[in-house]
C-alpha cells in the first residue's frame, strides 16, 4: 500500500534550523507537495507547497529532489511558538485501487526548547 | 473573512444515535473536504466535493457515513447510527479548485465522542 511517512518526533532549540523530511514514493505525477502545521485543538494551517526543486516563502523553505519521492521542510531559526505537529500532504497512486488519493503523512511532532 | 466555520465544536452522543456535523466553507471556494483525525490513523480524507458534487468518497468508512453539499455555502456529514469507534475530530476544509497545489483552509474541527 502507498504510504506517506515522516519521523514521529523531533527536538530542537530556539534559533536552530530544523529540517523535516517526508517520504512519498508513490506521488502522483502532477501533484504538488504541501506542508501544514497543526497546533493542539486547531485545524491544520498551510505553510508551503512546491512541485519540484526549491520553494521559499517568509516562514519556510521546501526542498524537493528530482525524483520527487521525498521532500524536506526547512524551518530557519525556530522559536518556541514553532512547537507543533507538521504534516506533508500529497496525492498518491494506490496500487490496490488504481486511484489517486490525497494522503496526509503521519505527522512529525516538533518540540522547540529554550 | 470568518474562515471555515464548523458546528458544533463538541458533540457527545450515545451509541446508536444520529450525528450531524455542519460546515460552511469560505465564500468563493468551490471545493470542500471532510477529514477525520484520530491518534491511531492520523488525518484521513473522507470525501471531497467540487462545485457541490462529490468527487471522491472512497475514504468514507462505511454506509453509516453520508455527506451532502446542497449548495456552495453549506455541507453536512452525517453518521447514522453512531458507534464508539467513530469518536474523533472531524475537520472540514475548503479551497479554490483550479489553482495549483493543495492549499486548503481548515475549520476548527468538531470533536465527536460516542459513548
Amino acid at each position: 500500500l502507498a504510504k506517506t511517512t515522516q519521523p514521529i518526533s523531533m527536538d530542537s532549540y530556539e534559533g536552530q534550523e530544523v529540517n523535516i523530511t517526508c517520504s512519498h514514493n508513490n506521488i502522483a505525477t502532477n501533484d504538488y507537495i504541501t506542508w501544514y502545521q497543526q497546533f493542539p485543538s486547531q485545524g491544520p494551517r498551510f505553510i508551503i507547497q512546491g512541485y519540484k526543486t526549491k520553494v521559499t516563502n517568509e516562514v519556510a523553505s521546501l526542498f524537493i529532489p528530482a525524483d520527487r519521492k521525498s521532500s524536506t521542510l526547512s524551518l530557519p531559526r525556530v522559536s518556541l511558538s514553532d512547537t507543533a505537529v507538521y504534516y506533508c500532504l500529497v496525492g498518491e497512486y494506490h496500487m490496490d485501487t488504481g486511484r489517486r488519493a490525497l494522503t496526509f503523512g503521519s505527522g512529525t511532532r516538533l518540540q522547540v526548547q529554550p | 473573512d470568518a474562515g471555515v466555520i464548523q458546528s458544533p465544536r463538541h458533540e457527545v452522543t450515545e451509541m446508536g444515535q444520529e450525528v450531524t456535523l455542519r460546515c460552511k466553507p469560505i465564500s468563493g471556494h468551490n471545493s470542500l473536504f471532510w477529514y477525520r483525525q484520530t491518534m491511531m490513523r492520523g488525518l484521513e480524507l473522507l470525501i471531497y466535493f467540487n462545485n457541490n458534487v462529490p468527487i471522491d468518497d472512497s475514504g468514507m468508512p462505511e454506509d453509516r457515513f453520508s455527506a451532502k453539499m446542497p449548495n456552495a455555502s453549506f455541507s453536512t456529514l452525517k453518521i447514522q447510527p453512531s458507534e464508539p469507534r467513530d469518536s474523533a475530530v472531524y475537520f472540514c476544509a475548503s479551497r479554490i479548485e483550479g489553482g495549483s497545489g493543495n492549499e486548503q483552509y481548515f475549520g476548527p474541527g468538531t470533536r465527536l465522542t460516542v459513548t
